[in-house]
């Protein structure tokens, strides 16, 4: 496809629980960032990856969260033992070379029960 | 810390007319770059126009544009010919050179028939 993909589209989970958000970029994009948006709120930075440069972190709320990404590909995010307040929409977005437009994922929703 | 402001939660127009939605932002870079992003009901964010700020001269996109005034840390956008489909939540955003986004609160755009 030519857009940002997420997976799922939604995901219910109990408290405590794990879970493992997906995204996979627009090919050739060399940076992809990570944003979580809580009911009516503006995004919030969580994390940024730029090619082989480590990543910048400075936006993950707790050690709970953690994200990889593979090369310039997939990335995951996961969330452990997940809270209640973890409940948003998360949304992934890549860009050219970190210097250009971000493209938007149409996100996943995350319900922590 | 860069920060973005929204003053207006909620705006509404008439279908045809020109609607103007505000931003101010504050920050000590000289270079950046300023975006407005539209988010339907289906969450999915889309760029609707794009703005550096060592460009004089403001950014149109269609029936889209911005006034741009960069001394003064203002970045508002300017829909003209409003259409049923403009309806949406409108993010206000900001980014230094290959980092992530800042984004406002947003305003929520009502368009009525």
């Amino acid at each position: 496809g030519a857009g940002v993909s997420q997976s799922p589209s939604n995901k219910v989970t109990e408290k405590g629980k794990d879970v493992e958000l997906r995204c996979d970029p627009i090919s050739g994009h060399t940076a992809l960032y990570w944003y979580r948006q809580r009911l009516g709120q503006g995004l919030e930075f969580l994390i940024y990856f730029q090619g082989n440069s480590a990543p910048d972190k400075s936006g993950l709320p707790s050690d709970r969260f953690s994200a990889e990404r593979t090369g310039e590909s997939v990335s995951t995010l996961t969330i452990q033992r997940t809270q209640q307040e973890d409940s948003a929409v998360y949304l992934c977005a890549s860009s050219f070379s970190g210097k250009e437009t971000q493209y938007f994922g149409p996100g996943t929703r995350l319900l922590v029960l | 810390a860069q920060t973005v402001t929204q003053s207006q939660p909620e705006m509404s127009v008439q279908e045809a007319e020109t609607v103007t939605l505000s931003c101010t932002y504050d920050t000590s870079e000289s270079d950046y770059y300023l975006f407005w992003y539209k988010q339907p009901p289906s969450r999915q964010m889309i760029l609707v126009i794009r703005q550096e700020a060592y460009k004089q001269q403001n950014a149109t996109e269609n029936r889209f544009s911005v006034n741009f005034q960069k001394a003064a840390k203002s970045f508002s956008l300017k829909i003209s010919d409003s259409q049923l489909g403009d309806a949406a939540m409108y993010f206000c955003a900001y980014s230094s050179r290959g980092s992530r986004l800042t984004f406002g609160e947003g305003t929520q755009l009502t368009v009525n028939p």
